[in-house]
């Protein structure tokens, strides 16, 4: 069956750090590919997106590139803040049933 | 505009007491629906999705069971809780389509005591 496979975490930064968080997905359809956050005590929300190859999602300085040769999403922000403390979620969905990875949880210090 | 609610926010049960946890869509049609739980500390996991009224997918052996009365309702429900059922539960919703994003609620925090 479909799976999302995410680096497990968790990642602590100091502010204006670089960041990259790893995202696979593997499915017998051709996926769109998500990437969505919770911050403390919420649900989750939509970040980025990608729906075809060397598609490029970016939202709040956040990008992910599709790489169709790997089926990989990942995650990165050239310089990340406090307030981007909260847990990444890369998700994926074929045929019509969305896939969730584990969930990464990401602490930024000032 | 398309709205989720999910209810309680909040829950503290005694084990062995029966559970039911509601979900509502507004401004949308046959949407594809999902109960998630979210372990503290953990990953987000798949508890049962639904393509249609009365058509449930379980994904996990468990304690518990999903229903969906309506189109643009879905329930969680258990007979009898374990304290292993406390955790964060999330609804949400999805049209099926390419790029299309999946809606969630607030979730219910729920204790098993």
């Amino acid at each position: 069956g479909d799976s999302v496979t995410q680096m497990e975490g968790p990642v602590t930064l100091s502010e204006e750090a670089f960041l990259t968080i790893n995202c696979t997905y593997t499915a017998t359809g051709y996926p769109s590919l998500f990437w969505y956050v919770q911050y403390p005590g919420e649900g989750l929300q939509l970040l980025l997106k990608a729906t075809k190859a060397d598609d490029k999602g970016s939202n709040k300085g956040f990008e992910a590139t599709y790489r169709k040769e790997t089926t990989s999403f990942h995650l990165e922000k050239g310089s990340v803040q406090v307030s981007d403390s909260a847990v990444y979620f890369c998700a994926g969905t074929s045929y019509g049933k969305l896939t969730f990875g584990q969930g990464t949880i990401l602490t930024v210090h000032p | 505009s398309q709205t989720i609610h999910q209810w309680p926010a909040t829950l503290v049960q005694p084990v062995g007491s029966p559970l039911s946890l509601e979900c509502t869509v507004e401004g949308t049609s046959n949407p594809n629906l999902y109960w998630y739980r979210q372990a503290a500390g953990r990953g987000l996991q798949l508890l049962f999705y639904s393509i249609g009224i009365d058509q449930i997918s379980s994904e996990v052996p468990q304690n518990l069971s999903a229903s969906r009365p309506q189109d643009r309702q879905f329930i969680l429900s258990s007979k009898k809780l374990l304290l292993s059922d406390s955790g964060f539960y999330l609804c949400a919703w999805h049209i099926q389509g390419r790029g299309t994003e999946a809606f969630f609620g607030q979730g219910t925090r729920l204790t098993v005591v």
